[in-house]
């Protein structure tokens, strides 16, 4: 089977850091995604990892282990627009292009 | 206009109307999806179009029809649903092959009365 798992929630401080961790367990690996979803709004996409190691971009950064299954989202800096739910998504076996996704991590950003 | 425009934002039907859901994408890419996102559940996958050929139906009911004409639009035709079926419906774009991510409309908010 397929299965993607990620925090539901997740609270944190104004211009604190926070990670937040996925771990996966997909028939076959080609590539995982990060998306940040606003209420109400479209995901947008954040990061897109494939090989081991860390992918920075500004204030976000994604980490990825293929042998562990497993990634994170660090966000650095946080900001009170950081306040949105965050979702991981793997792209599976196969020549298709489909994304399977987790259930989303709602981020709570207080100040 | 450019990105992925979905049409209507919201739409409330009862259980006998039929209703149709629109998606237009102005990026040029060549696979387009339908996602299903319900509250506390992971999206989950519907449909796949690449080329304009259905490459994937996740064993979706009968009761979804979705078309895809030319490769910058897609439509999912609604009849007889559950108030289950209530949820936001997500359409998204991509260059089809591996290493490309999808833009997202912003999704039509279904509720079915």
């Amino acid at each position: 089977g397929q299965n993607i798992d990620q925090p539901t929630e997740m609270t944190a401080t104004e211009g604190a850091i926070v990670q937040i961790n996925c771990t996966y367990q997909t028939s076959g690996f080609n590539g995982l995604f990060w998306y940040q979803q606003h209420a109400g709004e479209a995901p947008t996409f954040l990061s897109y990892n494939v090989l081991d190691g860390l992918e920075e971009k500004g204030r976000f950064s994604s980490f990825l282990s293929r042998s562990k299954g497993y990634s994170y989202l660090l966000l650095k800096e946080l900001q009170m627009k950081d306040s949105a739910s965050y979702l991981c998504a793997v792209r599976g076996e196969g020549a298709t292009n489909k994304l399977i996704f987790g259930t989303g991590t709602l981020l709570a950003v207080q100040p | 206009e450019t990105g992925v425009t979905q049409t209507p934002r919201h739409l409330v039907m009862g259980m006998t109307n039929k209703k149709s859901l629109k998606c237009e994408q102005h990026l040029g890419h060549n696979a387009m999806y339908w996602y299903k996102q319900s509250a506390k559940k992971p999206l989950e996958l519907m449909f796949v179009y690449n080329f304009k050929e259905q490459t994937e139906n996740n064993s979706v009911p009968s009761r979804f029809s979705p078309e895809c004409p030319n490769s910058s639009h897609l439509f999912l035709h609604l009849h007889t649903l559950q108030p289950e079926d209530s949820a936001l419906y997500l359409c998204a774009s991509s260059q089809a092959g591996l290493g490309y991510g999808y833009t997202f409309g912003s999704g039509t908010r279904l509720t079915v009365v």
